[in-house]
């Protein structure tokens, strides 16, 4: 079936530093790839999302890139900031998932300044 | 304008007894889903009702149902509760569906003692 795998955390970086998180899927046909972010004791928000091969989401400095020959949607930020120090969760809608979402385990990222 | 509301935020339960979670989703938002999030396991998707019906059920046994209200709230249900049901209950809505992006509550957090 569908599944999204992460790297393994924690990540723990120095503010400023550059981040990449990896995030790779198996699914069949074109499925919908998504990036969540989890601040202690709340929800997930959407951070960005990508439909289709080749497009990239960006939000709040964050980027991702629908990767479809190496089936990857990495998550990656230039300069991070003491506030990004969340859990990050990849994750994809397809035809087989139907309306539901495939999370990967998270990725716990710590910042310290 | 309001977020998803989810009510109670944290519940205590006896082996046995049965719960329900009651979620309040986006004004206009049709679509709620409900996942359920452990360590072990991670985020696993429950059901997801569109328009009052159940559009999407995931993989737990009948002792997990819910439903949807005209005004599109939505509550779930856990009967026989077990230890191992004590997790974080997040619901989620959507305008259409997922690929909209959902947008999540803060959880219910149930601990089954």
């Amino acid at each position: 079936g569908d599944s999204v795998t992460q790297m393994e955390g924690p990540v723990t970086l120095s503010e400023e530093a550059f981040l990449t998180i990896n995030c790779t899927y198996t699914a069949t046909g074109y499925p919908s790839l998504f990036w969540y972010v989890q601040y202690p004791g709340e929800g997930l928000q959407l951070l960005l999302k990508a439909t289709k091969a080749d497009d990239k989401g960006s939000n709040k400095g964050f980027e991702a890139t629908y990767r479809k020959e190496t089936t990857s949607f990495h998550l990656e930020k230039g300069s991070v900031q003491v506030s990004d120090s969340a859990v990050y969760f990849c994750a994809l809608s397809s035809n087989q998932a139907g309306t539901a979402l495939i999370f990967g385990k998270g990725t716990t990222l710590s910042v310290s300044s | 304008k309001a977020g998803v509301t989810q009510t109670p935020r944290y519940l205590i339960k006896t082996r046995g007894q049965q719960v329900t979670l009651s979620c309040s989703p986006i004004s206009g938002h049709r679509s709620v889903s409900w996942y359920q999030q452990t360590p072990g396991q991670g985020l696993q998707f429950l059901f997801e009702y569109f328009s009052e019906t159940q559009r999407n059920k995931g993989n737990f046994p009948g002792r997990f149902s819910g439903r949807q209200f005209s005004n599109s709230r939505s509550e779930m249900n856990v009967s026989t509760l077990e230890l191992g049901d004590s997790a974080l209950y997040l619901c989620a809505s959507a305008l259409e569906s997922v690929n909209y992006g959902y947008t999540f509550g803060s959880g219910t957090r149930l601990t089954v003692v």
